[in-house]
């Protein structure tokens, strides 16, 4: 059953650095998200992308934050400049109907 | 906006015993679409239903079901007979249709669930 990956597992990071986290969405999905979840809370939304371009974005998804898709087949997060708080395990989801969730990346800022 | 409310934030029972999770949701889309997911201590999250707001059937697929109710804004989760397998967090969330075909999803924020042995 296809399936999204992401890689790496856990990053761990030193406050100021620029970290990509890699996604491979499923082959036939036409959206693109990313979510993260701070330790112990909910869910929430960063960013969706289609068509080779961001559809929609939150308040957290600010200038430190970009989204790629640099070959057709993976789907990037950038953040520039880590901060502690962005401490999370960041997902990555493609839909075609329902959005599958790729395993998480816990990025540990120190 | 939209919103999602999980009261229950701690639920333990004890195996084999029914219980429901509810979800309450807020929107001012009349077409939106409501979801279960599921985090197992390994972190993932599956994907258990995607609902249609047309679609007020209730809908069952082996120990789950689900109930939506419109008139009280409500998409509740049975687990019947549970089992220590469905020890989990249970994220309850809604989308609405963006401009391009795209759904952002607005999670509540969790139950979690204990079966007790």
């Amino acid at each position: 059953e296809p399936e999204v990956t992401q890689t790496p597992s856990h990053q761990v990071t030193q406050m100021g650095q620029e970290v990509i986290l890699r996604c491979v969405p499923i082959s036939n999905h036409l959206y693109f998200y990313w979510y993260r979840q701070i330790l112990g809370q909910k869910v929430e939304f960063l960013v969706s992308f289609y068509n080779n371009e961001i559809s929609e974005k939150s308040e957290i998804f600010d200038d430190q934050f970009s989204v790629e898709r640099p070959d057709g087949s993976n789907f990037t997060l950038k953040i520039r400049s880590t901060k502690l708080e962005d401490s999370a395990m960041y997902f990555c989801a493609s839909q075609v109907n329902e959005q599958f969730f790729g395993p998480g990346t816990r990025l540990t800022v120190l | 906006a939209q919103k999602v409310t999980q009261a229950q934030t701690e639920i333990s029972v004890v195996e084999k015993e029914d219980v429901t999770l509810d979800c309450v949701y807020e929107t001012r889309d009349t077409t939106y679409y409501l979801f279960w997911y599921k985090q197992p201590p390994s972190g993932e999250l599956v994907f258990l239903i995607r609902r249609n707001s047309f679609d007020e059937q209730n809908e069952i697929s082996g120990r789950y079901s689900w109930n939506f109710q419109k008139s009280t804004s409500s998409f509740n989760f049975t687990i019947t007979a549970s089992q220590v397998v469905d020890s989990a967090v249970y994220f309850c969330a809604l989308s609405e249709e963006g401009d391009f075909g795209n759904e952002k999803l607005t999670f509540g924020t969790g139950t979690r669930l204990t079966i007790i042995p």
